[in-house]
């Protein structure tokens, strides 16, 4: 059971725009920054979005973030195949003198 | 840039223990902080705990308190995870990643380690 709560899964068509939800509490992404990664099958994650919506040099503008509350998203946009990955939200949980959670993850299936 | 090298896999017996090693390379190393990340198979990812390399005091997920210790050695930059009495659902590939802030463990990791599978069974 993870601390933050992702859909287990979503899909899209190339081209189309896909988003994935975070949520969390107050004492995570309701104080804290929230970032995304995505892991490819068989690799170590990635960084993809970091502080919110930040993208890391490299990262392509098709991938953006944000943060709202004790919520947050990833929209990706002109979908493309080689996208279909995992993707997991994280956060600083400020309880039990500070630690970080994870989402439980998204499969993005590209169809 | 900065890359991270881990030991390679590992089988172990049920109430063993294992010794995970992370050596840092081409980049400032005892100022941020290294943090281990484990994946059971098929499963999310999992934040065991990490350690600032120069303060030298770890800060460990409530669920691993009294089994895990992380400890970093500065002349070799590398840092090491040891989980203790293994049961088999700590069966996973362990992953240790770098703060890409100094200074904090933050969730921010960047860059990881290529993953270290820990196999534990009887």
């Amino acid at each position: 059971q993870s601390v933050l709560s992702q859909p287990p899964s979503a899909s899209g068509t190339p081209g189309q725009r896909v988003t994935i939800s975070c949520s969390g509490s107050s004492s995570n992404i309701g104080s804290n920054a929230v970032n995304w990664y995505q892991q490819l099958p068989g690799k170590a994650p990635k960084v993809l979005i970091y502080a919110n919506d930040m993208r890391p040099s490299g990262v392509p503008d098709r991938f953006s973030g944000s943060k709202s509350g004790t919520s947050a998203s990833l929209a990706i946009s002109g979908l493309q195949s080689d996208d279909e990955a995992d993707y997991y939200c994280a956060a600083w949980d400020d309880s039990l003198n500070g630690h970080v959670v994870f989402g439980g993850g998204t499969k993005l299936t590209v169809l | 840039q900065v890359q991270l090298v881990q030991s390679g896999a590992e089988v172990k017996k049920p109430g063993s223990s294992v010794k995970v090693s992370c050596k840092s390379s081409g980049g400032p190393f005892s100022t941020y902080a290294i943090s281990w990340v484990r994946q059971a198979p098929g499963q999310g990812l999992e934040w065991m705990g990490g350690i600032i390399p120069i303060l030298h005091t770890p800060n460990y997920a409530q669920k691993f308190q009294g089994r895990l210790t992380i400890t970093a050695d500065q002349s070799t930059s590398t840092v090491y995870m040891e989980l203790r009495s293994l049961k088999s659902d700590d069966t996973a590939v362990y992953y240790c990643a770098r703060s890409a802030i100094p200074s904090a463990i933050s969730n921010w990791f960047d860059p990881w380690g290529q993953g270290t599978l820990v196999s534990v069974s009887s």
